[in-house]
């Protein structure tokens, strides 16, 4: 089946510091790959996505790069910033697999905590 | 910028009473899903649905849950006997097509008493 796996958190980082969430998949297919935000007390939100090898999705400073050859994904940003506290889940959609599913399997998520 | 939403954000309930969560998803998207997360675990799938039947569920989603989609906008989601164990944040999505970036609602924390 289908699996994502994280860094374990709680990650702390200061302001300005050098982020990066590891991110390793197993698929049965070619999956499509995404990193979801939820910021403290509210539901979760699409930060990127990546649909083929190689691609490189970004938002807001963040970065993550499909890559086939190790299956990961893994989530960096250049300079954190208070605001970007949350916790990130890597997922992924197995879409165009035999036994295609539209189902998120999710990471368990990492918590980031950004300190002034 | 369209979202989905979902009530209530906060529902208490005792154990044994059936409870309705609602979404409405983004109305132009025709894919449907319902997941939870139990306190500081990962996000599981339970549901999906698709031209108004159940396209895949998980082993979660046994015979106290069911989904139904009462009119054009509103997607439910049904426990019909809660258990202690359906503690979680219930949080519904939609997407415009399968395999497609799935957007969330703010969820609805569910406690039972």
């Amino acid at each position: 089946g289908n699996s994502v796996t994280q860094m374990e958190g709680p990650v702390t980082l200061s302001e300005e510091a050098f982020l990066t969430i590891n991110c390793t998949y197993t698929a049965t297919g070619y999956p499509s790959l995404f990193w979801y935000v939820q910021y403290p007390g509210e539901g979760l939100q699409l930060l990127l996505k990546a649909t083929k090898a190689d691609d490189k999705g970004s938002n807001k400073g963040f970065e993550a790069t499909y890559r086939k050859e190790t299956t990961s994904f893994h989530l960096e940003k250049g300079s954190v910033q208070v605001s970007d506290s949350a916790v990130y889940f890597c997922a992924l959609v197995d879409a165009y697999s035999g036994a295609g599913s539209y189902q998120l399997t999710f990471g368990k998520g990492t918590k980031l905590s950004v300190i002034p | 910028e369209p979202e989905v939403t979902q009530t209530p954000s906060h529902q208490v309930t005792q154990m044994g009473q059936e409870v309705i969560l609602r979404c409405v998803p983004i109305s132009n998207h025709l894919y449907f899903y319902w997941y939870r997360q139990i306190l500081g675990q990962k996000v599981e799938f339970l549901v999906s649905f698709y031209n108004n039947e159940i396209s895949e569920k998980s082993e979660i989603f046994d015979d106290q849950f069911s989904v139904e989609r009462p009119d054009g906008s509103n997607f439910t989601l049904k426990i019909r006997s809660t258990k202690l164990e359906d503690s979680a944040m219930y949080f519904c999505a939609s997407s415009e097509g399968g395999g497609t970036e799935a957007f969330f609602g703010q969820g609805t924390r569910l406690t039972v008493v």
